[in-house]
């Protein structure tokens, strides 16, 4: 089956500091991966998302690229923000319509001034 | 993006008492989910809607859940005799037709005393 595996975390940066979240995966075919945030006291909020090799999504200063070689989606910022203190859930969906998502366990992100 | 709101956003329950969870969607759409997370868990996949019925489910949906649209606008789900390992955080998420994105509410948190 469908699974997902994200780096153990709290991860605790310094505000400007470098960020990488490990995420591999396994799934048959052709998934698609996301990266979720959950902000403290809130929902789940879609941060970006790729649906074929090699892909790239980006937003809000995040990236990561679809290595289907890997079989990762690691999730990187150049310079994190206070504001950046969530935690961050990988996931994949098969690629068809409509299909369910499987998350990671999610890593939490610390950043302190 | 599409809105979604949840309610109540807390609900308190005794062991055994029936609960009905709410999700409102402010744009139509044909596909609805429900998920969980179990307090520092990952979210987990309970089930599918579309078109008015269940399209898949997980092994945690047992009898004791049951999902509807009652009046073609809300989305419910229902925990007719709730057990304690029932307490969670319940997310509400709908699909776009022909996108794997999914978009969740903020959430209704569910405790069973």
């Amino acid at each position: 089956g469908n699974s997902v595996t994200q780096m153990e975390g709290p991860v605790t940066l310094s505000e400007e500091a470098f960020l990488t979240i490990n995420c591999t995966y396994t799934a048959t075919g052709y998934p698609s991966l996301f990266w979720y945030v959950q902000y403290p006291g809130e929902g789940l909020q879609l941060l970006l998302k790729a649906t074929k090799a090699d892909d790239k999504g980006s937003n809000k200063g995040f990236e990561a690229t679809y290595r289907k070689e890997t079989t990762s989606f690691h999730l990187e910022k150049g310079s994190v923000q206070v504001s950046d203190s969530a935690v961050y859930f990988c996931a994949l969906s098969r690629n068809s319509g409509y299909s369910t998502l499987t998350f990671g366990k999610g890593t939490m992100l610390l950043v302190s001034p | 993006e599409p809105e979604v709101t949840q309610t109540p956003s807390h609900q308190v329950t005794q062991m055994g008492q029936e609960v009905i969870l709410r999700c409102v969607p402010i744009s139509n759409h044909l596909y609805f989910y429900w998920y969980r997370q179990i307090l520092g868990q990952k979210v987990e996949f309970l089930v599918s809607f579309y078109n008015n019925e269940i399209s898949e489910k997980s092994e945690i949906f047992d009898d004791q859940f049951s999902v509807e649209r009652p009046d073609g606008s809300n989305f419910t789900l229902k925990i007719r005799s709730t057990k304690l390992e029932d307490s969670a955080m319940y997310f509400c998420a709908l699909g776009i037709a022909g996108f794997n994105e999914q978009f969740f509410g903020p959430g209704t948190r569910l405790t069973v005393l």
